[in-house]
């Protein structure tokens, strides 16, 4: 079946304007999750939902960030004002339920010039 | 703090040869500890490990469980170019988000 997909896989924006990034989850899957990932390191942490609320969202580094998953399935992580420092790769993960493996999108890359 | 190591960071060796992958963690709430295989951008699933000792194997990789000493190991027989990727650690706390180390990088040469 189709996995994870994320769009788009690119984006380039410029600092100070606002990006969406969206994330389509495994059919069926009640668990979702958005990390990011910088050059080097591993991916890190940055909210999940279970259904549609966001059920922890305490790696969110400042309140330029926010994600939104209003009928239980795509979800959106929104980024304004952003900064060169915003750059890396955004994956989002989905899993049949919480405590269950987690499958991974592809990832977004995003560059702030 | 919880926090997943991960050893080697990098590691370069020759098709045929065997490695082995270290990960060892400090976690306030363990549930599971889970390796990933990162080749380009999708992290990809290999095992998830809950118990202690208990092997788990898939065609030439298997990982197993150490609980008491807080660690992991991912072996890989009979390596393969296809192989190279960098190999990610996780610590599933409390069933949440996934902490993560920083992966070894494997490059193998044919």
């Amino acid at each position: 079946g189709a996995g994870v997909s994320q769009t788009p896989s690119n984006k380039v924006t410029e600092k100070g304007k606002y990006v969406e990034l969206r994330c389509d989850p495994i059919s069926g899957h009640t668990a979702l999750y958005w990390y990011r990932q910088s050059l080097g390191q591993g991916p890190e942490f940055l909210i999940y939902f279970q259904g549609t609320g966001a059920a922890d969202d305490s790696g969110l580094p400042n309140d330029r960030f926010f994600a939104v998953r209003p009928e239980g399935s795509v979800s959106t992580l929104k980024i304004q004002r952003t900064e060169r420092g915003d750059s890396a790769v955004y994956l989002c993960a989905s899993s049949p339920k919480l405590g269950g493996e987690q499958y991974f999108g592809p990832g977004t890359r995003l560059t702030v010039t | 703090e919880d926090k997943v190591v991960q050893s080697p960071l990098s590691l370069v060796v020759h098709e045929g040869d065997t490695v082995t992958l270290n990960c060892s963690y400090e976690v306030t709430n363990f549930r599971s500890l889970l390796w990933y295989k990162q080749e380009k951008k999708a992290p990809t699933f290999l095992f998830m490990l809950t118990s202690s000792g208990i092997e788990k194997k898939s065609g030439r990789l298997s990982s197993i469980l150490d609980k008491k000493e807080l660690f992991s190991i991912l072996n890989i027989t009979a390596t393969q170019t296809g192989d190279s990727a960098v190999y990610l650690c996780a610590n599933d706390q409390a069933g949440t988000a996934l902490i993560f180390g920083k992966g070894t990088t494997l490059s193998v040469s044919s």
